[in-house]
């Protein structure tokens, strides 16, 4: 089985300020994680992977996700906010394997709203 | 434009009735997926398909259907028997293999009547 918690339903941050929106993970073996955003009535765009490799990982529009595996967790990160960055993140995990036949079965995490004032 | 598109973007269904959503990409992708969005739920993943003809169950199929006889193509239909059809549908696509990423179309908002 695999599972995903965002514990923080929204988070505020003030633009310029550093952003983290977190992310803790289950899974039995080694994890693929993700991070999606949304913005109203749109689909999901892709931010940034873990897969393997550096635990700090790089992404779009400045965001950047560090990988712990002592703590299961893989937050989400900017050094500063901006007000457009203002939507709902998503956080996914899959069970690592280069190819398992069951396609890429994510179970995603129920989202953090993340607003962001001037 | 490569991409994925869903269409239409807002459907309306009567109690009883059946209807589909089309889901179209052109971006050769293996697999495909249906994802159900509800507030404060998440995403929940209704069906998945890796291969033309194949597809599997996800985590809520009851109450909808697929078909996979196109490559660029996975339309879902919402039938009578699912009794709380109102959502956000989105459809996704990725090349095979878990460490690929998901790219999600722009979704349907079906409202039952």
């Amino acid at each position: 089985a695999q599972s995903v918690a965002q514990p923080e339903d929204q988070v505020n941050v003030a633009e310029g300020n550093p952003l983290t929106v977190k992310c803790t993970y289950s899974v039995s073996g080694n994890p693929y994680l993700f991070w999606y955003v949304q913005y109203p009535n749109r689909g999901l765009q892709f931010l940034l992977k873990y897969i393997t490799g550096d635990n700090l990982v790089k992404g779009s529009y400045g965001f950047e996700a560090e990988f712990n595996k002592s703590q299961t967790s893989f937050h989400l990160k900017k050094p500063s906010a901006l007000v457009s960055d203002s939507a709902l993140y998503f956080c996914a995990v899959r069970i690592g394997a280069f190819y398992t036949g069951t396609a890429s079965k994510l179970t995603f995490g129920t989202g953090t709203r993340l607003q962001v004032t001037l | 434009d490569g991409g994925i598109t869903q269409s239409p973007k807002y459907l309306f269904r009567k109690e009883g009735q059946n209807v589909t959503l089309s889901c179209e990409q052109n971006l050769n992708h293996d697999a495909m997926y249906w994802y159900r969005q509800d507030p404060g739920q998440g995403l929940r993943l209704i069906y998945y398909s890796q291969i033309v003809n194949d597809f599997q169950k996800g985590d809520i199929a009851e109450g909808y259907s697929v078909s996979r006889e196109k490559k660029e193509s996975f339309p879902l239909t919402v039938t009578s028997a699912q009794k709380n059809p109102t959502a956000f549908y989105l459809c996704a696509s990725s090349f095979a293999g878990g460490y690929n990423e998901q790219f999600f179309g722009p979704g349907t908002r079906l409202t039952v009547l």
